[in-house]
């Protein structure tokens, strides 16, 4: 069965780097995946594209401190010189028969 | 740019019916897919139901499954979400999204996000 695992929660200090996680589930470690971003009271955005060769495709407008990395299973999202509007929830979502999300992680800026 | 304005939510009595809108510009829309996701209050992310951009297939969530009915007219860009026999737990503000690759790439990234719209079922 396809699912993404994150961490509920992760933090870092502003002006820091912060590295969130999404796992694929066994058997599924070659499988893209798609970041999106949940700033409090807004919609979801989407960030980028990642795939299992670590390459990504960002979304309009995405900063250049976003990117994206691939380690097995793992999917990393990587937010460099943190501000405070990135304290949000992050969501992994990928896609097989159905459409799947991971639950989330809410970033806290410090 | 790409919009999505979605319509319709609103407070239903378990057991009633709602039929949600969600009408498109800024790209074609007869060429791209389209989703709804929802979000119960405090909770993460649900997918709910696609449709492919010509109807060719329509898949659902297990939890909506023979409940939920998504369909699209392409002629007035517009996708909708009609949601029958409705559930406390339905409740949330739900969301169109847009494919962000074509049909041919075969996959589904969720790529642009509607505003969303609430439905709130509760007696």
């Amino acid at each position: 069965q396809l699912v993404l695992t994150q961490s509920p929660s992760a933090s870092a200090s502003l002006g820091a780097s912060v590295k969130l996680t999404c796992t694929l589930s066994s058997g599924h470690r070659g499988y893209s995946i798609a970041w999106h971003q949940q700033q409090p009271e807004k919609g979801p955005r989407y960030l980028m594209k990642l795939n299992s060769d670590g390459s990504h495709s960002k979304g309009d407008g995405i900063p250049d401190r976003f990117s994206g990395s691939t380690s097995g299973a793992e999917r990393y999202l990587t937010i460099s010189s943190l501000q405070s509007e990135d304290e949000a929830d992050y969501y992994c979502q990928t896609w097989g028969t159905l459409v799947v999300f991971g639950g989330g992680t809410k970033l806290t800026v410090l | 740019q790409v919009q999505l304005v979605e319509s319709g939510g609103g407070v239903v009595q378990p057991g009633g019916s709602l039929r949600l809108s969600c009408a498109a510009s800024g790209f074609n829309f007869s060429t791209y897919g389209l989703h709804w996701v929802r979000q119960a209050p405090g909770k993460g992310l649900e997918w709910v139901a696609v449709v492919a951009y010509d109807t060719s297939y329509k898949y659902y969530a297990d939890s909506v499954m023979g409940r939920f009915t998504i369909s699209r007219d392409n002629s007035k860009k517009t996708v909708y979400l009609q949601m029958n026999s409705l559930r406390v737990e339905d409740s949330g503000v739900y969301y169109c999204v847009k494919d962000r690759e074509s049909p041919a790439a075969g996959t589904w990234v969720l790529g642009y996000w509607g505003q969303g719209t609430l439905v709130t079922v509760s007696s």
